[in-house]
């Protein structure tokens, strides 16, 4: 299947600090890429889908000017945590659609995710 | 809107036993679904989804699932586990053809002992 990765794998950053994180489609072009949050011991929530070349379209509740989100070219897309806090620790996982793939429309490919810790 | 739930937040079997994993969702638009697997602190590896073909459908791992739109159910199964199934499964549910977004379950975590 089609990778995605993440960078980095884990970060750990001082308490109102940025952080960025990178989701990028190693051997396919994406168009939309989405980014979930996953606390310890929960489900992924998604927070945001990712749009190359045009704003991020953010789900109910995620503040958008805490979390940046870029979809600069059509295999990289980042987000940014601005000002972390320590309630920001979390796991943070990109997905993204292979549109190559006959079956583009049924599945989705997960990056590693990335672990932030805010001390 | 469309939801999941999966019942059962931890699963322990021995190995060798049979492994059953439940889901139910709730979707006004025939659904797209997927299993997923997540060991720790890392991403999610899909096992097996259905698209509206084959209500049976067999994923990697030896894991299969079946479609029963009459009990709106997607229960994970594989007949004889094994120590290496041990993690997190979540069950998601796609928004309609846009399936790179999804919605997942509260996930369940599968202990197998020895």
């Amino acid at each position: 299947g089609a990778v995605v990765s993440q960078h980095p794998s884990w970060v750990i950053c001082k308490s109102g600090t940025s952080v960025k994180i990178e989701c990028r489609s190693l051997d396919f072009q994406a168009t939309t890429m989405f980014w979930y949050r996953q606390f310890p011991k929960q489900s992924l929530m998604l927070m945001a889908t990712s749009n190359e070349g045009s704003k991020a379209t953010y789900e109910q509740g995620v503040e958008k000017d805490k979390f940046l989100i870029n979809h600069a070219s059509l295999t990289l897309s980042t987000l940014t945590v601005t000002s972390a806090h320590p309630e920001d620790s979390s796991f943070y996982i990109c997905s993204a659609r292979d549109p190559r793939s006959l079956s583009s429309n049924t599945e989705a490919f997960f990056g590693q995710g990335t672990r932030l810790t805010v001390v | 809107a469309q939801s999941v739930t999966q019942l059962g937040s931890h699963v322990s079997v021995s190995e060798g036993a049979l492994v059953l994993l439940r889901c139910n969702y709730s979707s006004s638009v025939p659904p797209y679904l997927f299993w997923y697997v997540q060991y720790p602190n890392q991403g999610l590896q899909l096992l097996l989804k259905y698209t509206s073909a084959a209500t049976l459908v067999k994923g990697i791992n030896g894991f299969e699932a079946e479609f029963k739109k009459s009990e709106t159910s997607f229960h994970l199964t594989k007949p004889s586990a094994h120590m290496s199934d041990a993690a997190e499964y979540f069950c998601a549910v796609s928004e309609g053809s846009n399936t790179g977004k999804l919605i997942f379950g509260q996930g369940t975590t599968l202990q197998v002992k020895p």
